[in-house]
């Protein structure tokens, strides 16, 4: 069966602290893995991978995927508080469908 | 360009009535999408529409939800009769959906149900 597993599941930081989130995955028709933050409501669109060793960047936040080992990370640098949230990691199959992780809770405290 | 649009944003009802969402997704996205997420857990697909057909709904519960996107546009899911294990924040998404392409989702604010 298709899954994902996200590490850790919840961690409290302090500002300016740098954070790796991991995600990993086992897929029989792997497409794509993407990267989304969510606060109280919609899940908002971060990264996507889809070939291996080719960081995407975005600021202070920073992916790579490696389609060997079947997993990615997800850096934040020099956290901020607005950056607490929830992180949903997910792959992409044939035919667009997203299978998502649990999440990881990011907490970052001032 | 405006987002993906859902209401209600919250709905309380008792067990075993009905209760039904509505989802406009962005202009010009072909697929959208329903997912249920419940707490403390990732978003599950229920349902994947490209244009007014169904692609896959192979993780609907079809003895109580239905769904529906009549002119290829907004959607409507329903669940009739709610249970307990409804409880959860019910999410729209939409895609280009554009054949062969890789287009993210984008989601809307979800409609958060509580089943007593």
């Amino acid at each position: 069966e298709d899954k994902v597993v996200q590490s850790p599941l919840s961690l409290v930081v302090h500002e300016g602290d740098t954070v790796t989130l991991n995600c990993s995955y086992e897929v029989t028709n792997f497409r794509s893995l993407l990267w989304y933050k969510q606060e109280k409501k919609a899940p908002t669109f971060l990264f996507m991978l889809t070939s291996s060793g080719i960081e995407k960047k975005s600021g202070r936040l920073s992916s790579i995927l490696d389609k060997k080992e079947l997993f990615s990370i997800l850096n934040i640098t020099a956290t901020q508080t607005g950056d607490s949230a929830i992180y949903l990691c997910a792959f992409m199959e044939y035919g667009n469908k997203l299978v998502f992780g649990a999440g990881t809770i990011l907490r970052v405290k001032s | 360009e405006a987002g993906v649009a859902q209401s209600p944003r919250y709905k309380i009802i008792e067990k075993r009535q009905s209760v039904a969402f509505w989802c406009n997704p962005i202009s010009g996205h072909a697929t959208l999408y329903w997912y249920q997420q419940i707490l403390g857990q990732g978003p599950k697909l229920l349902i994947q529409f490209q244009n007014n057909g169904v692609v896959d709904d192979s993780q609907l519960p079809k003895d109580r939800f239905s769904a529906e996107r009549l002119k290829g546009v907004d959607s409507t899911l329903k669940i009739q009769p709610a249970k307990l294990e409804d409880s959860a924040v019910y999410l729209c998404a939409s895609s280009l959906g554009l054949r062969g392409g890789l287009h993210e989702q984008f989601f809307g604010p979800g409609t958060r149900l509580t089943v007593l």
